[in-house]
């Protein structure tokens, strides 16, 4: 079975630029979550979505949105690009919308702002 | 709020030692906590989770960790480090609640020494 899949693996854009990055979750779960890894620190939690609804959201500003499909995929976008959104992106599918259950993550999406 | 520190952010043992990663953890109600591995240009894979089952906690790989109420901890150890355990090692406490946010530490990148 397909994991998750994350496209583009990688990109570069300039400042003041948009992007947007896409998730396929697992087949069968409709959880979906974001997470931006800042090179040598820990990810932090941008968004989960679940049954297309938004269920959470970290403390990240408004540049950043999200959306999920009717087939549970996902898209990020990130707005008015700052040097500082550098990071890989990852997203995270889970069959269950609470905290038990275990996050899949797909290998993320390296972006690049210059 | 709930938190995790890892203390240290490089460890590097020699293959055949004792591996022992260090996390101690913050959090208002019964924690559950993961930890996960990342190897190189790749996403993150849960190595083990405590739900508040049993304290000592068995993963994949040969992994294992305790959890010490008593001391706010969940070290993550292995009896044996191999060199294909070199990666980097994330700490993470679930948030709680209806999301299954997680909110990780900084890592621990683990070197094994031939």
């Amino acid at each position: 079975d397909a994991g998750v899949t994350q496209s583009p693996t990688h990109l570069i854009k300039t400042r003041g630029q948009q992007v947007t990055l896409r998730c396929s979750p697992i087949s069968g779960h409709k959880s979906v979550s974001w997470y931006q890894q800042v090179l040598g620190q820990g990810p932090q939690f941008i968004f989960q979505y679940y049954e297309k609804e938004e269920r959470g959201r970290g403390n990240f500003p408004d540049r950043f949105s999200a959306r999920q499909f009717p087939n549970y995929s996902s898209e990020l976008n990130v707005n008015a690009l700052l040097l500082g959104d550098s990071a890989l992106y990852l997203c995270a599918s889970s069959f269950q919308r609470g905290n038990t259950g275990e996050l899949f993550f797909g290998e993320g999406s390296r972006l690049t702002v210059l | 709020a709930q938190s995790v520190t890892q203390l240290g952010s490089h460890v590097s043992v020699s293959e055949g030692a004792l591996v022992l990663l260090r996390c101690n953890y913050s959090s208002s109600v019964p924690p559950y906590l993961f930890w996960y591995v990342q190897y190189p240009n790749q996403g993150l894979q849960l190595l083990l989770k405590y739900t508040s089952a049993a304290t000592l906690v068995k993963g994949i790989n040969g992994f294992e960790a305790e959890f010490k109420k008593s001391e706010t901890s969940f070290h993550l150890t292995k009896p044996s480090a191999h060199m294909s355990d070199a990666a980097e090692y994330f700490c993470a406490v679930s948030e709680g609640g209806a999301t299954n946010k997680l909110i990780f530490g900084t890592g621990t990148l683990l070197a094994v020494q031939p």
